[in-house]
């Protein structure tokens, strides 16, 4: 059983489209992120919600819309699409009230723009 | 803002060897986090600390926190080709901070 999993894994798109990812974990946990790895593996926090409520909103620009649905999902859409938004994209999952840091990360989604 | 360093960048090594790297910041942590991310994959926490001078094992691998609670290392011993990846630290202050996490450290590990 896939405790947090995104999809699609890959997506290849043409800068202005709008496209979305899809994240669900089965952990029972109340927190979940997104985070946003570039070429060079840094890995940077954009979003984190706790029980549907934005909680971290870091500089991101308003292109990219999180929407939680209930605590169990949390979906990326993005809006469109430049260049610079190629990236593998990171969904995580942590228990909030006990939140020591300690994340379950999904397996990626890979963005390609053209 | 918060900043995380990693040591080396990169690094290859033999099979066998033992591998050790670090972390430092300029800020306080009240936690500290290592993960490991294998190719194609999402980062797996490898080992948690939360108490400064703490010393942890998980099988081969052994982490510290500092004393200073702005450091942290950790220790690979006897080196197998799946320790292949890149090892990130991470840093965590309270329940409702962001976890900073490390730019990595690239582990290639020569058969």
């Amino acid at each position: 059983d896939t405790a947090v999993s995104q999809t699609p894994k890959y997506l290849v798109t043409q800068m202005g489209n709008d496209k979305s990812i899809k994240c669900e974990q089965n952990l029972g946990h109340d927190t979940m992120y997104w985070y946003k790895q570039d070429s060079k593996k840094f890995l940077k926090i954009m979003f984190s919600y706790n029980n549907k409520e934005l909680i971290i909103n870091e500089t991101v620009p308003n292109r990219f819309s999180p929407k939680s649905p209930d605590k169990a999902h949390l979906n990326l859409h993005i809006n469109s699409l430049e260049l610079g938004d190629s990236a593998v994209y990171f969904c995580a999952s942590s228990r909030m009230l006990a939140n020591t840091g300690e994340l379950f990360f999904g397996e990626g989604s890979r963005l390609t723009v053209l | 803002g918060q900043q995380l360093n990693q040591s080396p960048q990169s690094m290859f090594i033999q099979e066998g060897e033992d591998v050790s790297m670090n972390c430092t910041s300029s800020s306080i942590f009240n936690t500290w986090l290592w993960y490991k991310q294998d190719p194609g994959e999402g980062p797996v926490l490898l080992i948690a600390l939360y108490k400064a001078g703490e010393l942890t094992s998980n099988g081969r691998l052994t982490a510290q926190f500092g004393i200073t609670r702005k450091d942290s290392f950790l220790n690979i011993s006897a080196s197998i080709p799946s320790d292949v990846g890149i090892y990130f630290c991470a840093g965590h202050k309270t329940s409702y901070d962001k976890v900073i996490f490390g730019p990595g450290t690239s582990l290639s590990v020569i058969p």
